[in-house]
């Protein structure tokens, strides 16, 4: 079945540091993929998607591209702030937006 | 509304007492999805509406879940019986035209 296998956290970096949160999946067909967020108190939210093989999400610094050789998506910014700081999933979804499934999800924290 | 809205934010439940949580969607979005998050983890699908069909209810753990949407779009979803394994977070999603999901807050469920 399908599946999403993520690094385990928690990740603590110091700020300005780079990240990367690997992210690798298991999928019959052609799935898309996507990273959420959550802050602290708040709900999950989309940070970036990518529908199709080398396509490349980004959004607020982030970035994710899509490899199918690998079957990776995983996270990467250049410089993190105090204010990345929260939970990060990493889903798939193989027709389109219904049942979505997610990692176990990272913590991030930047001090 | 602006948001997908969930109540109670927080319940506490009594072993073998039954529960209902709400989820209001954002006006107009068809697809509605529950899922339950287990402490330290991701998200686990349990089941899918659209509009007031149950699509699919796969991911329902046992049969004292229930889940309705009877007119397409308030949901409920009804726990009977609650045992302390059904302590998690309840997300409900919908998802809107580039298939992206909307998430809620979601609702605290302890039961002691």
């Amino acid at each position: 079945g399908n599946s999403v296998t993520q690094m385990e956290g928690p990740v603590t970096l110091s700020e300005e540091a780079f990240l990367t949160i690997n992210c690798t999946y298991t999928a019959t067909g052609y799935p898309s993929l996507f990273w959420y967020v959550q802050y602290p108190g708040e709900g999950l939210q989309l940070l970036l998607k990518a529908t199709k093989a080398d396509d490349k999400g980004s959004n607020k610094g982030f970035e994710a591209t899509y490899r199918k050789e690998t079957t990776s998506f995983h996270l990467e910014k250049g410089s993190v702030q105090v204010s990345d700081s929260a939970v990060y999933f990493c889903a798939l979804s193989a027709y389109g937006g219904f049942k979505t499934i997610f990692g176990a999800g990272t913590r991030l924290f930047v001090k | 509304g602006a948001g997908v809205s969930q109540s109670p934010r927080y319940k506490v439940a009594k072993r073998g007492q039954d529960v209902a949580l709400r989820c209001d969607p954002i006006s107009g979005h068809v697809s509605l999805f529950w899922y339950q998050q287990a402490l330290g983890q991701g998200p686990e699908f349990l089941t899918y509406f659209q509009n007031e069909a149950q699509l699919d209810k796969s991911g329902l753990p046992s049969d004292r879940f229930f889940a309705e949407r009877p007119e397409g779009s308030v949901s409920t979803l009804k726990i009977q019986r609650t045992q302390q394994e059904d302590s998690a977070v309840y997300l409900c999603a919908t998802e809107g035209r580039n298939t992206e999901a909307f998430f809620g807050q979601g609702t605290r469920l302890t039961v002691v």
